[in-house]
């Protein structure tokens, strides 16, 4: 496979489920990212990964956990959520330095109900 | 704040005409530049980068850059119905890692046959 990959594509859960999002990228970025997309809401940055390590937690609820094993695979654990936590997710990697854009991956649409 | 502003639209053009979209940023220390195309449920794909002042063309699409003014701007060229989508402006922000992106909230594009 190449680029960016995210599973699942449509995930359903209830306000007391636990799931996971995950994401691989077979590109050989450094950088790993989490989106959130809401309806008629501008992308909204909510973690940074750099090699492996956390460099950016834009004031994210803890009930969104992430979890960046190595630098090719990314996960994004669920626990708790609130109805208006549904929204587009997003997963993005890149290179570092000033000239290397985002390949997003397909991401995944979450309802939580 | 480091902001990016863009007229959410919808601009409509008929098919043929040229496209204009536009895009101003707040951070003067921004070097790099980047318009994403997003169909409707789909994820973001890169379609233009420019990093200097000037024009920047590829195929129908030209990306023009003037620091100074703190705006970017992308033409379409020959519009077709499948140009159809919204379109993210992305500023790059100067920081350590050359990570971190600022994204406009979009402008819906509409080609009308």
């Amino acid at each position: 496979e190449t680029g960016v990959t995210q599973t699942p594509r449509h995930l359903v859960m209830g306000m007391t489920n636990k799931k996971s999002l995950k994401c691989e990228q077979h590109l050989g970025h450094n950088a790993m990212y989490w989106y959130k997309q809401s309806a008629k809401k501008p992308l909204e940055l909510m973690f940074v990964y750099n090699f492996k390590e956390q460099t950016e937690n834009n004031s994210v609820p803890s009930r969104f956990s992430p979890e960046c094993p190595n630098s090719s695979h990314l996960f994004l654990h669920l626990h708790t959520l609130q109805p208006e936590d549904s929204a587009l997710y997003l997963c993005a990697s890149s290179q570092l330095g000033q000239g290397y854009g985002y390949t997003f991956g397909s991401g995944t649409r979450l309802t939580v109900v | 704040q480091k902001e990016v502003e863009q007229n959410s639209g919808p601009l409509s053009v008929p098919e043929g005409a040229i496209a204009s979209l536009n895009c101003t940023y707040s951070d003067r220390g921004s070097q790099s530049f980047f318009w994403y195309r997003q169909y409707s449920g789909k994820s973001p794909e890169l379609i233009m980068s420019i990093y200097s002042n000037g024009d920047k063309e590829d195929g129908r699409f030209t990306a023009q850059l003037n620091k100074a003014s703190q705006y970017v701007s992308l033409l379409i060229r020959d519009s077709q119905p499948s140009d159809s989508a919204t379109y993210l402006c992305a500023v790059k922000l100067l920081d350590n890692y050359g990570q971190n992106f600022v994204f406009g909230p979009g402008t819906r594009l509409s080609v009308l046959p």
